[in-house]
């Protein structure tokens, strides 16, 4: 069945580092993508999303770009922030059926 | 706000005690879904209603069980709870999966 995997956690960086946090899936068809996050006692928001390769979806500095051929939609932000610090959750949409990634917790110090 | 509400907050049940999960949404989705977070195994899904009048089994089913009140409404039921249904659940909806899910904030359930 569909599945995403994304690198294990925790990550640590100092503010104004670059961050990648790596994600893959397999699926059949064309499946949408998508980075939530979850910041500490709360629900998961939508980050951003890709409906179709080669789409870039962008939100608050962060960006991902839905590469078919590499099967991978990684996150990225040129410049992080202390609030930033919060758990990433990579996701595919099928059909309906979402499927979530485990997570990778980022933690930003000053 | 639009979006999401998850009552209750908090809850603390002993084993074998009954309680219902309540999620309401006001911005008109048809799609509603429950699921567990569990640390280490991300979010499994326990059930969702594609629309009105339908409910679904997700990955995880056992020992709940799901009603689709409204087109805004969609609560949870334990029926006899368990140590192993301690757990953060959280409710979402969605227009359809296409466009993404919108969280509540979540129940924070401890069985003991």
């Amino acid at each position: 069945g569909d599945s995403v995997t994304q690198m294990e956690g925790p990550v640590t960086l100092s503010e104004e580092a670059f961050l990648t946090i790596n994600c893959t899936y397999t699926a059949t068809g064309y499946p949408s993508l998508f980075w939530y996050v979850q910041y500490p006692g709360e629900g998961l928001q939508l980050l951003l999303k890709a409906t179709k390769a080669d789409d870039k979806g962008s939100n608050k500095g962060f960006e991902a770009t839905y590469r078919k051929e590499t099967t991978s939609f990684h996150l990225e932000k040129g410049s992080v922030q202390v609030s930033d610090s919060a758990v990433y959750f990579c996701a595919l949409s099928n059909n309906n059926d979402m499927r979530f990634g485990a997570g990778t917790r980022l933690t930003v110090k000053p | 706000n639009a979006g999401v509400t998850q009552t209750p907050k908090f809850q603390v049940l002993k084993t074998g005690q009954s309680m219902t999960l309540q999620c309401a949404q006001d911005m008109n989705h048809n799609s509603m879904y429950w699921y567990r977070q569990d640390p280490g195994m991300g979010l499994r899904l326990i059930y969702y209603s594609a629309s009105e009048g339908t409910t679904d089994k997700g990955e995880v089913p056992n020992g709940y069980n799901v009603s689709r009140l409204n087109k805004r409404e969609f609560s949870l039921r334990l029926e006899s709870a368990a140590p192993s249904q301690t757990s953060v659940y959280f409710c979402a909806s969605s227009p359809t999966g296409f466009y993404g899910y919108t969280f509540g904030s979540g129940t924070r359930l401890t069985v003991v």
